[in-house]
């Protein structure tokens, strides 16, 4: 079975302060794994996706296999960083998407 | 373009009732799925449509849970004798075609409150 596993609820962190968003998986096989965002008041969206390697909104995540982990990192929080965020697995030939209960980040003064 | 839609966004209902949950999909996408999202949990997969080929609907959790596509495109989430745990946020999402790879676009969600 897979699972995914967003250790915080909550994490406050100061505006310019770095933020790690952490999130730990279980699959037998290849998983595709995603973070999502949905800000207040918006509809969930897709930030980033690990085959794209890419940055988004200053946003980077790398997979790392050994420690069955996609953590989601920024080195300077933003004040519009407030948002909950999802951790999120697909096994690939299986389209459905298996979520973690969501970091809800909180980015003060 | 439009994006996913769904109606209503917030339903009463009283134990025991059934309810209809509507969802639009983005044009032209032949993958369609359903989540719930209940306080204090994460979103919890329910079924899924992949053009004409039979849904998965692994995720359902009792028979008083179905869900049916028509035309490909327009789908229905039916609750059967709701109770109150059923209350959650039912969310539909789709995507150009089902694959791990293709981005899910979400709609806004039906709140549904059973009482």
């Amino acid at each position: 079975a897979q699972r995914v596993t967003q250790p915080e609820k909550l994490l406050s962190v100061f505006k310019g302060a770095p933020v790690e968003l952490k999130c730990n998986y279980s699959y037998s096989g290849s998983p595709e794994l995603f973070w999502y965002v949905q800000y207040s008041r918006q509809r969930l969206q897709l930030l980033l996706r690990h085959i794209s390697r890419e940055s988004i909104k200053g946003f980077t995540a790398d997979l790392n296999k050994g420690e069955t982990s996609f953590h989601l990192k920024k080195p300077f929080a933003q004040e519009e960083d407030s948002a909950m965020y999802y951790c999120a697995l697909s096994s690939g030939t299986a389209s459905k998407l298996t979520f973690g209960t969501g970091t809800r980040l909180q980015v003060t003064l | 373009g439009a994006g996913v839609s769904q109606s209503p966004s917030n339903k009463v209902t009283e134990k025991g009732k059934d309810v209809e949950l509507r969802c639009d999909p983005i044009s032209g996408h032949t993958a369609l799925y359903w989540y719930r999202q209940s306080l204090g949990q994460g979103l919890e997969f329910l079924i899924y449509f992949q053009g004409n080929s039979a849904p998965d609907k692994s995720g359902l959790p009792s028979d008083r849970f179905s869900a049916e596509r028509t035309g490909g495109s327009v789908s229905t989430l039916t609750i059967q004798r709701t109770q109150q745990e059923d209350s959650a946020v039912y969310l539909c999402a789709s995507s150009l075609v089902a694959g791990g790879s293709y981005e899910q676009y979400f709609g806004p969600g039906t709140r549904l409150t059973v009482t």
